[in-house]
C-alpha cells in the first residue's frame, strides 16, 4: 500500500528564516510526486510535479527536490504570505484500473511565518 | 488559465433535502474528480471521471450521486445526507489521470 509521511506536522518560522519540509514516501513505482499549497477554507493550489530522482523545480521562494525515498520543499527567506498548509501527494506508476488517477496524500505541514 | 470553478461556495441543508454541487472547467481536461475534506485532514477521493465515464467510486454511500453531463461539467447530487457529511467538497480536473490535478475553491457543506 502506498504511504506518504510529511514532517514536521507544524513549523513556525520568522520572516527570512529559511527551512525545509519533508515528504517521505513508499510507492510501488513512482509515477509522479506533487506538491500543493492550501490556504484555510480554500482548495489546494498546485505547485510542482516531480517525476524522477534528482529532479528539482523552483518557483519564487520555493524549491522542490526528489530522491528515491523522499522529497523536500525548501523555502528560502519566507514571508508571512507563505503561511499555509503544504501537502505532498504521490501517484503510483501502475495506477490503472481501480486506482486510475488516484493520489495518496500526506497529512500536510502547517507552516506559519511570523513577521 | 488553470481555473476550476465550483458553485455554490456555501450550502446549508437539512437531512431530508436534495441539493446539487456544480463544477466547471474549460481547460480541455478529460479527467475530473470529487474529493471530500474534513478539517485538518488531506482531501479524500470520492469519484473519478475519465472521458465522461465513471472510473472510480471509492465506496461512497449512495446518498452521493455524481454526474458528468459533458467534458466541462461535473455535478454531485446530494440526498438524505447525515451531519457527519458536513465538510469541504472539492472538485479537481487534470489533462488525464496521470497529470497534476487542479482544484477548485470548494463548497463548504453543512448538514443540519
Amino acid at each position: 500500500e502506498d504511504q506518504v509521511t510529511q514532517s514536521p506536522e507544524a513549523l513556525r518560522l520568522q520572516e527570512g528564516e529559511s527551512s525545509s519540509l519533508n515528504c517521505s514516501y513508499t510507492v510501488s513505482g513512482l509515477r509522479g510526486l506533487f506538491w500543493y499549497r492550501q490556504d484555510p477554507g480554500k482548495g489546494p493550489e498546485f505547485l510542482f510535479t516531480l517525476y524522477s530522482a534528482g529532479e528539482e523545480k523552483e518557483k519564487e521562494r520555493l524549491k522542490a527536490t526528489l530522491t528515491k525515498k523522499e522529497s523536500f520543499l525548501h523555502i528560502t527567506a519566507p514571508k508571512p504570505e507563505d503561511s499555509a498548509t503544504y501537502l505532498c501527494a504521490v501517484q503510483a506508476a501502475n495506477a490503472g484500473g481501480t486506482s486510475y488517477g488516484k493520489l495518496t496524500f500526506g497529512q500536510g505541514t502547517i507552516l506559519t511565518v511570523h513577521p | 488559465d488553470t481555473e476550476v470553478t465550483q458553485t455554490p461556495k456555501h450550502l446549508v441543508m437539512g437531512m431530508t433535502n436534495k441539493k446539487s454541487l456544480k463544477c466547471e472547467q474549460h481547460m480541455g481536461h478529460r479527467a475530473m474528480y470529487w474529493y471530500k475534506q474534513k478539517a485538518k485532514k488531506p482531501p479524500e477521493l470520492m469519484f473519478v471521471y475519465s472521458y465522461e465515464k465513471l472510473s472510480i467510486n471509492e465506496s461512497v454511500p449512495s446518498r452521493f450521486s455524481p454526474e458528468c453531463p459533458n467534458s466541462s461539467l461535473l455535478n454531485l447530487h446530494l440526498h438524505a445526507l447525515q451531519p457527519e457529511d458536513s465538510a469541504l467538497y472539492l472538485c479537481a480536473s487534470s489533462f488525464s489521470a496521470y497529470y497534476e490535478q487542479y482544484f477548485g475553491p470548494g463548497t463548504r457543506l453543512t448538514v443540519t
